[in-house]
C-alpha cells in the first residue's frame, strides 16, 4: 500500500502565477488534510475535506486560496496569484474513515520568485 | 483541543535514552497524547499514543502520569537518526476526521 503522494516535490513560482499542488491520499482513505510550513515553524493547519466535500476550511486564507478533493482523482490545492509570503512546505495528511489517524506525505516546496 | 508545553530543544547522546517532556495540564478526559516527529524536510511521521496507560511500540514508549497533565516520551537508545522535531498533541479520538493542532515542539539533537 503506498503511502501519501504529493506532486510535485518542489515548485517554483513567479509573482502572480498560480500554483497547484496535487495530493493522493492512501488507498482507502477518504479525509485529507493540507497544512503550510513556513521555514523554521511548525505546521499550521488549513483545511480538511472528505470526498467532495469541505469540512473544516478555518484555517485557509480568505483570498487566493482554494480546495477540493473530487469524487475522482487526487485533491488539489489551489493558490492564485501568489505571493512570495506563499513560499512554504505544504504538506497533505489522510486517514480512512472512523479514524482521525493521520498519514502525511513528503511535501510540495513552494517557492514564489 | 488541549495546549501543551514542550522545551525547545534538547541533546542527548548517541545510544542513551532520549526522554522527551511534555505538559498538558488542560486535558479533557476523553482526550489522547499523540506524539509525532518530522526529520528535516520530511511530512511528520507518528509515533505513538496513549490515553491514560504507559504505552510502548517499536520505536518509543510513552508514560503518561496518573494526572495525565504530563506525559514523557522515551526514545531507548537514541540513534543519530533520531536528531528531528518531537511533537507532543492531544486530541480527542472520534470518528471521522480531525485537524491537528501542531505546537512548536522539541528539536532533539542526536550527537554522537
Amino acid at each position: 500500500n503506498a503511502g501519501v503522494m504529493q506532486n510535485p516535490r518542489h515548485l517554483v513560482r513567479r509573482r502572480g502565477q498560480e500554483a497547484r499542488l496535487r495530493c493522493s491520499p492512501m488507498k482507502g482513505h477518504s479525509h485529507v488534510y493540507w497544512y503550510r510550513q513556513l521555514p523554521e515553524e511548525g505546521l499550521k493547519f488549513m483545511v480538511y475535506l472528505q470526498k467532495e466535500n469541505i469540512i473544516d476550511e478555518s484555517g485557509m486564507p480568505k483570498e487566493r486560496f482554494s480546495a477540493e478533493f473530487p469524487k475522482e482523482g487526487p485533491s488539489i490545492l489551489r493558490i492564485q496569484q501568489v505571493v512570495r509570503g506563499d513560499s512554504a512546505a505544504y504538506f497533505c495528511a489522510s486517514s480512512p474513515s472512523g479514524s482521525n489517524e493521520q498519514f502525511f506525505g513528503p511535501g510540495t516546496r513552494l517557492t514564489v520568485l | 483541543d488541549a495546549k501543551t508545553t514542550q522545551p525547545t530543544s534538547m541533546d542527548c547522546a548517541e545510544g542513551r535514552a532520549a526522554n522527551l517532556p511534555c505538559n498538558h495540564s488542560t486535558i479533557s478526559g476523553n482526550e489522547y497524547v499523540y506524539w509525532y516527529r518530522q526529520i528535516h524536510s520530511q511530512g511528520p511521521q507518528y509515533i505513538i499514543h496513549g490515553l491514560k496507560n504507559n504505552e510502548t511500540n517499536e520505536m518509543a514508549s510513552l508514560i503518561i502520569t496518573e494526572d495525565r497533565k504530563s506525559s514523557t516520551l522515551i526514545l531507548p537508545h537514541a540513534t543519530l537518526r533520531d536528531t528531528a522535531v518531537y511533537y507532543c498533541i492531544v486530541r480527542v479520538l472520534g470518528t471521522g476526521g480531525f485537524k491537528t493542532i501542531f505546537g512548536a515542539g522539541t528539536r532533539l539533537f542526536v550527537k554522537a
